[in-house]
């Protein structure tokens, strides 16, 4: 089945103790990205890859570092959290580059909780 | 000013009624896309048009450019459409998505 997999899906940790939420897809897809949900904000962009080694800012990247070693595999790192990176985090993924037209498939979303 | 504005935020109907939601964005844009997010949070692609009008069962999206607006368009509406519609534009030559902050509706039998 064509998807797009996070985990955890939830996770509650303590301020400062590095956190890595993986993000996989099995369709090949060259674009990825992750983005953060917060109430009244909506979503926001964290990063985006566009392929392997080719990774590139968002929105709101601060905080946040990734990587793209595996065309599958995008990461999220958490090097030091802080409470205001409490939100529901998504992951998705596009065949192509997104100013081509593709379509976004999303994860199940991440819900994280930094105290 | 948000670079994409949705209306309305929230929406009530009773089941069978045509529903519209709009988007109306800032930027230029090399496609719309609209999405839906259920409940449960997870999210799934609507639409993606960059013009004219587009149709997938109930559901209807157009977008006019030059007045740089889009519409969803729920025909005989019901409880399961209940959901958070959200409007998103990728921006003209980048590969950033910007999002409204959706448009909450509920439908009752």
């Amino acid at each position: 089945e064509a998807q797009v997999t996070q985990n955890p899906r939830y996770l509650i940790t303590v301020t400062g103790k590095k956190l890595t939420v993986t993000c996989s897809q099995n369709m090949n897809h060259e674009y990825m990205s992750w983005y953060r949900q917060d109430p009244g904000l909506g979503l926001r962009q964290i990063y985006y890859s566009m392929n392997v080694e080719v990774t590139d800012k968002g929105d709101v990247p601060e905080g946040y570092k990734v990587s793209r070693k595996e065309k599958r595999n995008f990461p999220l790192i958490l090097e030091s959290p802080s409470p205001n990176q409490t939100s529901l985090y998504f992951c998705a993924s596009s065949p192509k580059r997104l100013g081509k037209y593709n379509e976004q498939f999303f994860g199940p979303g991440t819900r994280l909780t930094v105290l | 000013k948000n670079e994409v504005e949705q209306s309305p935020q929230n929406l009530t109907a009773q089941e069978g009624e045509f529903i519209t939601i709009n988007c109306s964005y800032s930027v230029g844009i090399s496609a719309l896309h609209w999405l839906q997010q259920h409940p449960g949070g997870g999210i799934v692609s609507l639409f993606m048009l960059s013009s004219g009008k587009k149709k997938h069962g109930r559901l209807i999206a157009t977008i006019n450019i030059q007045e740089k607006h889009s519409s969803l368009h729920i025909t005989a509406s019901h409880p399961r459409d209940s959901a958070v519609y959200i409007c998103a534009v990728a921006t003209f030559n980048t590969d950033k998505l910007i999002f409204g902050t959706g448009t909450r509706l509920q439908v009752f039998p």
